[in-house]
């Protein structure tokens, strides 16, 4: 099994609903990353997070890294065709600088 | 535009060939990486380069040879690949050490025939 799981593998939502993908690691993470990818282009970072608990947001994106740092959810709230596109979470396992990254989740967003 | 530049985006080469993947960052950073993406496998780190110096080769095959001349610039050198090379190779750089978000380049796609 894979180090680090994401959920669903694919997602289609109606526009303007809300939705949530999980990131589940097997260790303790010293961070966790969340990036988004166009097919076949670069990652663009959304957000980092490094304490349990903690929770970020940038415009209708909101991510939780839960208290035990295990898991991690990227919620979206009011979908946007904008936000179509395979979301990626990266763990930090090792205190360094060397990410693991799950296989991803393609999020289609239907009018 | 993340700062972070690939060329070329695309690449076709034979199994003989050999060629050279270029990649630039603009950010200041002194962390550089080799990642290569398949189709329905996890982004899979390659080589990992902080302050020039190479820190990780993650049993990458001897036919993938990265080359990093300064902080700013990395290669990765290929020759004699196989059709299962195929894939999108991304670079990115950060602040070295832990903490620091990798912004990524937008990756050069490789076909291997």
């Amino acid at each position: 099994s894979q180090e680090l799981e994401q959920s669903p593998q694919s997602l289609i939502v109606q526009e303007g609903k809300n939705l949530t993908i999980n990131c589940t690691s097997s260790k303790t993470l010293y961070g966790l990353y969340w990036y988004k990818q166009k097919y076949g282009e670069g990652l663009i970072f959304l957000m980092m997070l490094q304490k349990g608990g903690e929770e970020k947001s940038h415009e209708k994106i909101t991510a939780k890294l839960d208290e035990k740092k295990q898991q991690s959810s990227l919620h979206i709230t009011a979908s946007q065709p904008s936000h179509a596109g395979i979301y990626l979470c990266g763990a930090d396992m090792r205190g360094n600088e060397k990410l693991t990254f799950g296989t991803g989740t393609r999020l289609t967003i239907i009018p | 535009e993340t700062g972070v530049t690939q060329t070329p985006r695309h690449l076709v080469m034979g199994m003989t060939n050999k060629k050279s993947l270029k990649c630039e960052q603009h950010l200041g950073h002194n962390a550089m990486y080799w990642y290569k993406q398949s189709a329905k496998k996890p982004l899979e780190l390659m080589f990992v380069y902080n302050f020039k110096e190479q820190t990780e080769n993650n049993s990458v095959p001897s036919r993938f040879s990265p080359e990093c001349p300064n902080s700013s610039h990395l290669f990765l050198h290929l020759h004699t690949l196989q059709p299962e090379d195929s894939a999108l190779y991304l670079c990115a750089s950060s602040q070295a050490g832990p903490g620091g978000e990798q912004y990524f380049g937008p990756g050069t796609r490789l076909t291997v025939t």
